[in-house]
């Protein structure tokens, strides 16, 4: 069975701190994907990114970062000098390739709300 | 391009009435998500698609919900009789095929579903 843990709840930080959110998975594949998702207010998930099990680089993008450590089953995102608008609720997610192309459910975490203040 | 519509964005019902929710995915996107948001938690899926085809109900309350595709479009998502704690923000997300890579979901903004 799949597992996302995202143990911090809730994270306040003030404008222009780093903070990282942290996530540990749990799963018997082989071959599989771990997500990020945004949701703001509004209530949609917004995609950020995704890294496959075979690739074990970490990825910046702007004042995101991502840090993909299989020895210790986590994917952990950083935010450089956040900003409000960074405020929402982060989820982490994985899933299972099935087969070629064929896109299994995503298994998400509870979630870490993030509150950036002036 | 459109994003994935849903429709109600809000609805309050009584147990033991029944509801329908509906969603639009994003065109050309073969394979359609239904979740199911309880506040403080992740989604979870109910119920996936492919084209028209279901790939997987396995947490779908079948006594209660169901859901259908017709012609791989739109879908619609039924509760009935509704309970208390089908009380959720109920998502509706589409992807399409990326070659070999697992393609990322687009959702929509959910219905937020209350059952008094």
């Amino acid at each position: 069975a799949q597992k996302v843990t995202q143990a911090q709840t809730e994270i306040s930080v003030v404008e222009k701190e780093d903070v990282t959110l942290d996530c540990v998975y749990e799963t018997r594949d082989t071959t599989y994907y771990l997500f990020w998702y945004k949701q703001p207010p509004s209530g949609e998930l917004v995609f950020l990114i995704r890294r496959n099990s075979f690739d074990e680089q970490n990825e910046i993008s702007g004042r995101y970062s991502w840090n993909f450590q299989k020895s210790t089953s986590s994917f952990n995102f950083t935010i450089t000098a956040s900003q409000v608008v960074d405020s929402a609720v982060y989820f982490c997610a994985l899933s299972e390739a099935l087969n070629t192309g064929t896109a299994s459910k995503l298994t998400f975490g509870t979630g870490t709300r993030l509150q950036v203040t002036l | 391009e459109a994003g994935v519509a849903q429709s109600p964005r809000y609805k309050i019902i009584e147990k033991r009435q029944s509801v329908a929710f509906w969603c639009n995915p994003i065109s050309g996107h073969a394979t359609l998500y239904w979740y199911q948001q309880i506040l403080g938690q992740g989604p979870k899926l109910l119920i996936q698609f492919q084209n028209n085809g279901v790939v997987d109900d396995s947490q779908l309350p079948k006594d209660r919900f169901s859901a259908e595709r017709l012609k791989g479009v739109d879908s619609t998502l039924k509760i009935q009789p509704a309970k208390l704690e089908d009380s959720a923000v109920y998502l509706c997300a589409s992807s399409r095929r990326q070659g070999r890579k697992i393609p990322e979901a687009f959702f929509g903004q959910g219905t937020r579903l209350t059952v008094v």
